[in-house]
């Protein structure tokens, strides 16, 4: 059974400019969550994917977007990057709409 | 919206002995409290979880208590070993993950050999 998995593994991008992040969830999940994790802090809730729609969303503007696809893989694009922006982004799947998250390794984002 | 808040920021203790890490929720209509281990450079991994309608939950080393009426759980890990190193969080969630969860600051927890 093979896990979530994101790319890129590292990323670094300026002040102003775009990035798309991916993710592919584990065999048989198909509901994506993405977090956003600052240093030394706990992650903190983007949005939810269920089925191709968004299914919940935290409190984020709207310049952090995503999308789903037929195969449950998900991106989750960030526009006009801040240098808050910084921080490691997490994907987790779940079968169906259950409460168990599983985590992938993230995506460490880095705004100069 | 939800609030967790988790103690301590940072727990020492000698290979072997236990530990306990606390949090605090503070939206009575959570029902579903996980707790992960995220070792450095890795993302966060599901060791044990509970629902509203139990009190306890163990799995061999490792047990979390829940109590609604003061809305707070606990994780204890006995036997520690070096392994168990790493940062630990607390989540709590209702509306069946919907709302995402939301986590607690973490707890960075040494074992001394």
């Amino acid at each position: 059974e093979t896990g979530v998995t994101q790319s890129p593994t590292h990323l670094i991008k300026t002040r102003g400019q775009q990035v798309t992040l991916r993710c592919s969830s584990q065999s048989g999940h198909n509901t994506v969550s993405w977090y956003q994790q600052a240093l030394g802090q706990g992650p903190q809730f983007i949005f939810q994917y269920y089925r191709e729609e968004e299914n919940g969303r935290g409190n984020f503007p709207p310049r952090f977007s995503g999308l789903q696809f037929p195969n449950y893989s998900s991106e989750l694009n960030v526009n006009a990057l801040e240098l808050d922006d910084s921080a490691l982004y997490l994907c987790a799947s779940s079968p169906g709409l259950s409460y168990e998250q599983y985590f992938g390794p993230g995506t460490r984002l880095t705004v100069t | 919206g939800e609030n967790v808040e988790q103690h301590p920021s940072t727990l020492s203790v000698q290979e072997g002995d236990s530990a306990v890490i606390k949090c605090t929720y503070s939206d009575s209509a959570s029902n579903y409290f996980p707790w992960y281990k995220q070792e450095l450079g890795k993302g966060p991994q599901l060791i044990i979880d509970i629902r509203s309608n139990v009190g306890e939950k163990k799995d061999q080393r490792i047990a979390v208590t829940l109590n609604k009426t003061a809305k707070h759980f606990s994780l204890h890990i006995t036997e520690t070993q070096p392994e168990d190193s790493a940062v630990y969080f607390c989540a709590a969630s209702n509306r069946g993950g919907a709302d995402g969860l939301t986590f607690g600051k973490g707890t960075h927890l040494i074992i001394q050999p």
